[in-house]
């Protein structure tokens, strides 16, 4: 079946650090794929998303290329804040008997220190 | 639009006791899902809905979890009896993947406390 694994948090870096969350993916076919964003107490919000190979999704200075041949999808900024402090989810949007269905990973907690 | 509205933001109940949380989804959304919130087991999926219709409840725990979409815009998820184990964050989700890319809009929870 489709699944998302995302790195081992929590991650914690200073301010101004580079920032890379990896994902991959399983997925037949040829899905669409998410980053969200939860900040502490609210609901999950889209952050960036891509839909096909090679496309790279961004906003809020975060980034992601859809890499077919390693089913990846790694998030990545070049200098964090601290209000980026949050929780970070990959998904995937297979489609096919499952459409409509999002698949996410486990979540990675990031904390950003000044 | 004002977004997935979810009801009620938190709620306390002691175990045993029926809980319902309620669910009202973007308008012309026609896919809405239920996910459950904790530190131990993450983010999982309990059932989702298309046009009113469940689709897949294979991640609803157990048979004293229930859901309901009786119409396009209200949903119900329904703990009858409640037990401490199921303490966790509930969200509902929409989303219309016939016109985007399956983007789903979240609500913002209802953090359930079964004592």
């Amino acid at each position: 079946g489709d699944s998302v694994t995302q790195m081992e948090g929590p991650v914690t870096l200073s301010e101004e650090a580079f920032l890379t969350i990896n994902c991959t993916y399983t997925a037949t076919g040829y899905p669409s794929l998410f980053w969200y964003v939860q900040y502490p107490g609210e609901g999950l919000q889209l952050l960036l998303k891509a839909t096909k190979a090679d496309d790279k999704g961004s906003n809020k200075g975060f980034e992601a290329t859809y890499r077919k041949e390693t089913t990846s999808f790694h998030l990545e900024k070049g200098s964090v804040q601290v209000s980026d402090s949050a929780v970070y989810f990959c998904a995937l949007h297979a489609g096919g008997t499952s459409y409509g269905k999002l698949t996410f990973g486990q979540g990675t907690i990031l904390t950003v220190h000044p | 639009d004002a977004g997935v509205i979810q009801s009620p933001r938190h709620e306390v109940t002691e175990m045993g006791q029926e809980v319902t949380l309620r669910c009202k989804p973007i308008s012309g959304h026609d896919y809405l899902f239920w996910y459950r919130q904790t530190m131990m087991r993450g983010l999982e999926l309990l059932i989702y809905f298309n046009n009113n219709v469940p689709i897949d409840d294979s991640g609803m725990p157990e048979d004293r979890f229930s859901a309901k979409m009786p119409n396009a815009s209200f949903s119900t998820l329904k703990i009858q009896p409640s037990e401490p184990r199921d303490s966790a964050v509930y969200f509902c989700a929409s989303s219309l993947p016939q016109v985007g890319i399956a983007e789903a809009f979240f609500g913002q929870g209802t953090r359930l406390t079964v004592v």
